[in-house]
């Protein structure tokens, strides 16, 4: 069965921490792209990166960074320095054929 | 301006009362979605479309259903709507090569369905 987990339900932490975001998959095709999704308060989705399975480069963009392990099946997610406004819910999702599978997400509040 | 359009964005109904949410979009996309958000769920896929006259079931679909008769517009239908259809729902758009999306789904602003 496909299917994602996020352990972490809510995080806490305090402007200029570093936090990540765990994110675990399970899929049994060879095949699959992996996606985190971000939405803030004001409840819209957005997009913030995609990986394929052939492709286990870590990526950075700015404060945001990206470790995708295929041998521990996981796609974890770091905000470096946070700041108020990454507060959000972060969702990881996969994509196999044309399915997408979310997982439950991990509330994120960053305090002043 | 890009953009997912979603009818209505709030509704409150009664059981067993038909309904359809509309969904359209602006950017030529082939592949829609449509999702419902559940608190400790994430987001769920009911349904997806490929092109035109192309649906397929998703996660959840029981309850559902859906049209692509046109290629911007993918609305979804409650046709007996009960307590448990209570929900967030998001339609998403992805652009599509052959027989694949390329994943990067832009959403609309979401309806939130309460049915008593």
């Amino acid at each position: 069965a496909q299917k994602v987990t996020q352990a972490q339900t809510e995080i806490s932490v305090v402007e200029k921490e570093d936090v990540t975001l765990d994110c675990v998959y399970e899929t049994r095709d060879t095949t699959y792209y992996l996606f985190w999704y971000k939405q803030p308060p004001s409840g819209e989705l957005v997009f913030l990166i995609r990986r394929n399975s052939f492709d286990e480069q870590n990526e950075i963009s700015g404060r945001y960074s990206w470790n995708f392990q295929k041998s521990t099946s996981s796609f974890n997610f770091t905000i470096t320095a946070s700041q108020v406004v990454d507060s959000a819910v972060y969702f990881c999702a996969l994509l196999y054929g044309q399915n997408f599978v979310f997982g439950p997400g991990t509330r994120l509040s960053v305090l002043p | 301006e890009a953009q997912v359009t979603q009818n209505p964005r709030y509704l409150i109904t009664v059981t067993g009362k038909k309904l359809t949410v509309t969904c359209s979009q602006n950017m030529n996309h082939e592949y829609m979605s449509w999702y419902r958000q559940d608190p400790g769920l994430g987001l769920r896929q009911i349904y997806y479309s490929m092109n035109v006259e192309a649906t397929d079931k998703g996660d959840v679909p029981e309850g559902y259903k859906v049209s692509r008769k046109e290629k911007r517009n993918f609305p979804l239908i409650l046709e007996s709507p009960s307590p448990n259809q209570t929900s967030l729902y998001f339609c998403a758009s992805s652009l599509g090569r052959g027989a694949r999306t390329t994943g990067e789904l832009f959403f609309g602003e979401g309806s939130r369905l309460t049915v008593l």
